[in-house]
This record gives structure tokens, C-alpha cells and sequence, in this order.
């Protein structure tokens, strides 16, 4: 059974903070995807990476980093967290685009409050 | 303009209905296109991709493809209270990225 798994389903933490999203998938996957889900929003890209030591900002990097230097494990950075980052994260993982069936495997998400 | 847009909702349609759920996008020169659903509390899953206009039939769920009016759409026949989800379109804008619209929240009423 695939599986993406995030390493907290609940966090809470002050301004200031600097927080760590981790995300492990064991499908051997190249591509992953860190998303954020907001009410009205839909679904956000932050980040995506098609490989190893490899990144590409999404459509809202500002304020994330990311970091991954195994092709199973893609982390999400926040260097300063602000209340406005208070949100659902979710990754996800996909085979590369030649043979992408544009299915995303999608981890159960973090949420996320920023106090 | 949004890149990908959903008829807002929320919907509520009766049990055995059908619902209608549309999606427009913004880049003309998209190929590919997908339906995820998300139950409450749950992460999205992929039910229906399409790729040619037309309509693409997969049980009780039909997609439909138009890129000329660059819309496609989600109709789901016999609505069941299992249904009851919100249905995010996504569309392939490059490589393997997807970009989702901000979803719709159906409800079928037994």
C-alpha cells in the first residue's frame, strides 16, 4: 500500500518560530509537492521538487523554504513563522511527467497554528 | 483571473440526483485534467482525469472536456450521501505541476 507519511498531524507554535514539516514517502517517487489548504482558497503550491537537492518555487514560496537531500524525504522550512502561516499543509508525491497519470499522492496533512 | 476557477458552492442536490460540478481555466495551452475529491478531514484523492474533449464515463462519474470554451466538468449520476465531499478540479499547467481550483462542496440530502 503507497504511502506519504508528514511527521505531525497537529503542531502549534509562536511567532517567530522556526518550524519543520517533514514528509517521507516510500513509493519511490520523484517528484514531491508541498501544498497549503485554506478555506476559499483551494489548494496552494509552495514548493515542488523533481529530485534530489533539487527545488522549484511554487506559486506562494515567500516566507518557506524547503530542503531535500533524499529522493524519499522533501521538508518544509518555515525560517520565521507568522500567524498568516496558520493553514493545512499537505504533501505529496507523483511519478515523473512522462508517465504521470496527474495522480498525487497526498499525505493525511499537518495543521499548523501560529500563535 | 484565477488560473482554475470552480462554481463556488456550496451544492446540495437530493439523493439519486444529479450533480454538476465546472471548472474553468485561464492557459489555453493545457492538456490535462483531473477531479480529485476530498471527504472532511481527509486529503484529496485523484477519481477522474481527461485529456481529449469529449465526455469520459467511469461508472456513476462523467467528465467533460471543452477546450475551446476551456471548461471541463464533473457530473455525478445517483447521487449517493457518500458522495458528499468537496470536489477539487486541477489542471496540468506544466511539467508535473498541477494547479487546483479552490473546490466545491457537495452535499446529497438522503
Amino acid at each position: 500500500d503507497v504511502k506519504v507519511t508528514q511527521s505531525s498531524r497537529y503542531l502549534v507554535k509562536r511567532t517567530g518560530e522556526k518550524v519543520f514539516l517533514e514528509c517521507v514517502q516510500d513509493m519511490d517517487h520523484e517528484n514531491m509537492f508541498w501544498y497549503r489548504q485554506d478555506p476559499g482558497l483551494g489548494l496552494r503550491l509552495i514548493y515542488f521538487s523533481y529530485d534530489v537537492k533539487m527545488k522549484e518555487k511554487g506559486d506562494i514560496p515567500e516566507g518557506y523554504s524547503v530542503s531535500r537531500e533524499k529522493k524519499e524525504r522533501f521538508s518544509l522550512i518555515l525560517e520565521s513563522a507568522s500567524t498568516n502561516q496558520t493553514s493545512m499543509y499537505l504533501c505529496a508525491s507523483s511519478t515523473p511527467v512522462i508517465s504521470n497519470t496527474g495522480e498525487l499522492f497526498f499525505g493525511e496533512g499537518s495543521r499548523l497554528t501560529v500563535l | 483571473q484565477k488560473e482554475v476557477e470552480q462554481n463556488s458552492g456550496p451544492l446540495s442536490v437530493p439523493e439519486g440526483a444529479i450533480a454538476s460540478l465546472n471548472c474553468t481555466y485561464s492557459d489555453r495551452g493545457s492538456q490535462s485534467f483531473f477531479w480529485y475529491r476530498q471527504y472532511s478531514g481527509k486529503s484529496p484523492e485523484l477519481i477522474m482525469s481527461i485529456y481529449s474533449n469529449g465526455d469520459k464515463e467511469d461508472g456513476r462519474f462523467t467528465a467533460q472536456l471543452n477546450k475551446a470554451s476551456q471548461y471541463v466538468s464533473l457530473l455525478i449520476r445517483d447521487s449517493q450521501p457518500s458522495d458528499s465531499a468537496t470536489y477539487l478540479c486541477a489542471v496540468q499547467t506544466s511539467g508535473s505541476r498541477l494547479t487546483f481550483g479552490e473546490g466545491t462542496q457537495l452535499t446529497v440530502n438522503p
